[in-house]
């Protein structure tokens, strides 16, 4: 079965750290992979997306990696602020039109 | 400005009711999608449409039923038949369904509880 998994689920973090959210999926055949942020109670902003043929995509201060022979993205957060307390999602498309997810982290930064 | 339009924000159903959720948008995307977001667990896709006329079911789509009559258009209909709809709906636009390789915009969702 393919499944996207994301730990820890709660992530609270000082400001101005920089920080590691991690993303793992099953299924190393993957077509693409992107990230999402959700404020409460909104939709979902795209952030990153990443082919199976990338190693990473930068945007501004956040980075993510894709690595699939060992079934982990990771998004990285440089500097953070507190603009950035959000829920964060990974969503991989495993070779068909959907989307799989990941439950999600939900992150606090702390002023 | 571009973008996804869900309404209503909040929506109330009582028992044996069929509510219609309704979703737009002027992105001119040819696919659109409906997903359910329960607390705990991942966004679960109901239905979606690569293009007008067309949809397909998704992975939860008992109870759920849609129409794409017009291409920014794309209203989920819940059903009586549907016994826990009480969820979070968040409809999803990509400009081709095949392959996704664009990113999925979102709507700010629709909110339903069972009176």
């Amino acid at each position: 079965k393919q499944e996207v998994t994301q730990i820890p689920a709660a992530l609270s973090v000082p400001e101005g750290e920089n920080l590691v959210l991690n993303c793992s999926f099953t299924d190393s055949a993957i077509y693409n992979l992107q990230w999402f942020r959700q404020d409460p109670g909104k939709g979902l902003t795209s952030l990153l997306l990443i082919q199976s043929s990338q190693r990473e995509q930068t945007s501004g201060r956040l980075n993510a990696s894709l690595d699939k022979s060992s079934g982990r993205s990771t998004l990285y957060i440089a500097a953070s602020q507190p603009g950035d307390s959000a829920t964060y999602l990974c969503a991989v498309n495993f070779g068909n039109e959907k989307l799989t997810f990941g439950t999600g982290t939900r992150l606090t930064i702390i002023p | 400005d571009g973008g996804i339009t869900q309404s209503p924000k909040y929506l109330f159903r009582k028992e044996g009711q069929n509510v219609t959720l309704s979703c737009e948008q002027n992105l001119n995307h040819d696919a659109m999608y409906w997903y359910r977001q329960d607390p705990g667990q991942g966004l679960r896709l109901i239905y979606y449409s690569q293009i007008v006329n067309d949809f397909q079911k998704g992975d939860i789509a008992e109870g759920y039923s849609v129409s794409r009559e017009k291409k920014e258009s794309f209203p989920l209909t819940v059903t009586s038949a549907q016994k826990n709809p009480t969820a979070f709906y968040l409809c999803a636009s990509s400009i081709s369904a095949r392959p996704i390789n664009q990113p999925q915009h979102f709507g700010d969702g629709t909110r339903l509880s069972i009176l």
